[in-house]
């Protein structure tokens, strides 16, 4: 059973630029969210997506957008990049179950730097 | 909307004794999970204890423990015999028990470990 895997590790883009992350979830896991987590803060939840549809979405702009793949695999992009979008982004994969505790198995995150 | 706070930005304890890490949260529901996550410098997200709200026992994994009072809203993590590889970010997270919904994370405490 593999886990949560992410790609790249680290990033530099600048600002305006557009930038694509990927994940690919833990074996037998069905939905995957993202989160964005600043410097020295909590993870911040983005979108979740479910089946290769948007389950839900945090506060953040339509320029933060995803895509499932019928792997459940999952990418995350984001347009126009800023200076604040700088931060640890997460991926965690679950298997969603009703009235389950569905926990999440984070990845190892990728650190991207607007500059 | 749901909000967790950890008071403690940092904490430390000496390798072999107890350290217990503060949680509270706000929520009008009555059906809620509670997780402890640790992130070590490696930056992965693990899994450190559950508590589902509608069970009175406190979650107990190995080392790890909590103490969970429901009407106060708090969710605490004691570490016993604390050794070298506790030291790390320690986020307290809340999720609703309706399906689809997504953690929502303290700011954290950065706890280290005196040898």
């Amino acid at each position: 059973e593999t886990g949560v895997t992410q790609s790249p590790t680290h990033l530099i883009k600048t600002r305006g630029q557009q930038v694509t992350l990927r994940c690919s979830s833990q074996s037998g896991h069905n939905t995957v969210s993202w989160y964005q987590q600043a410097l020295g803060q909590g993870p911040q939840f983005i979108f979740q997506y479910y089946r290769e549809e948007e389950n839900g979405r945090g506060n953040f702009p339509p320029r933060f957008s995803g895509l499932q793949f019928p792997n459940y695999s999952s990418e995350l992009n984001v347009n126009a990049l800023e200076l604040d979008d700088s931060a640890l982004y997460l991926c965690a994969s679950s298997l969603a179950v009703a009235g389950g505790p569905d926990e999440q198995y984070f990845g190892p995150g990728t650190r991207l730097t607007v500059t | 909307a749901q909000t967790v706070t950890q008071s403690q930005p940092e904490m430390s304890v000496q390798e072999a004794e107890t350290v217990t890490l503060s949680c509270t949260y706000d929520t009008s529901e009555s059906d809620y999970y509670l997780f402890w996550y640790k992130q070590p410098p490696s930056r992965q997200m693990i899994l450190v204890i559950r508590q589902e709200a509608y069970k009175q026992q406190n979650a107990t994994e190995n080392r790890f423990s909590v103490n969970f009072q429901k009407a106060a809203k708090s969710f605490s993590l004691k570490i016993s015999d604390s050794q070298l590889g506790d030291a790390a970010m320690y986020f307290c997270a809340y999720r609703s028990a309706a399906y689809g919904q997504n953690f929502v994370f303290g700011p954290g405490t950065r706890l280290s470990v005196l040898p």
